[in-house]
């Protein structure tokens, strides 16, 4: 079963509007939340993060949302710029000391 | 700099063959991982390793296999047993603990 998930997997946004990326997850022990960037044929590099103990984290034009109670996170890009066509994956852990991170199955964003 | 290194790039194996994808990092971290992304679908865990000479199975380890000699390296092979080898295969690392996972550039594995 897809543990974490997004539900879009594209999504067209144009020039200078915001950008909002979806991922839910359905277990409840999850709580450390990452988000990675894809490029083609390219590994992911880090976007943003938060853990269970805040709800935002904000970083320049990046914006990650976390609303526990209804397993839901979801990042914001504002404005969205060219270079931030590309693949978005979020992806969960839990705290019990597993190293272990679940992905979801990434939203292609093209802006 | 400092970094993670995969290679090859792109990589072709026989039927029958065993072949070995190379990672190397020198960030210092103890904990690697293995993952493979197939088209349309999310990274999947091969094999992690928290620390040298030890390393675990992931959600997805038949038909591979790995070791962890060095701190620094974190070799997989892919192993005739592999039914479906093609897909791109991804090398992370991270310091101890649930910390940000830093990837290499990946290495594509296509089967002749």
């Amino acid at each position: 079963d897809q543990q974490v998930k997004q539900n879009s997997p594209s999504l067209s946004v144009q020039e200078g509007r915001i950008s909002i990326l979806n991922c839910d997850y359905t277990n409840s022990m999850f709580d450390y939340f990452l988000w990675y960037k894809k490029y083609p044929a390219e590994g992911p590099t880090f976007l943003i993060s938060i853990s269970s103990i805040k709800d935002k984290n904000e970083d320049g034009r990046f914006t990650v949302f976390l609303n526990k109670s209804a397993k839901h996170l979801s990042l914001h890009i504002v404005p969205s710029q060219p270079g931030d066509s590309a693949v978005y994956f979020c992806a969960a852990s839990g705290s019990s000391g597993t190293y272990k991170y679940i992905f979801g199955t990434g939203t292609r964003l093209k802006v | 700099d400092g970094g993670i290194t995969q290679s090859p790039k792109y990589l072709f194996r026989k039927e029958g063959q065993n072949v070995t994808l190379s990672c190397e990092q020198n960030l210092n971290h103890d904990a690697m991982y293995w993952y493979r992304q197939d088209p349309g679908q999310g990274l999947r865990l091969i094999y992690y390793s928290q620390i040298v000479n030890d390393f675990q199975k992931g959600d997805i380890a038949e038909g591979y296999s790995v070791s962890r000699e060095k701190k620094e390296s974190f070799p997989l092979t892919v192993t005739s047993a592999q039914k479906n080898p093609t897909a791109f295969y991804l090398c992370a690392s991270s310091p101890v603990g649930l910390e940000t996972q830093y990837f290499g550039p990946g290495t594509r594995l296509l089967v002749l």
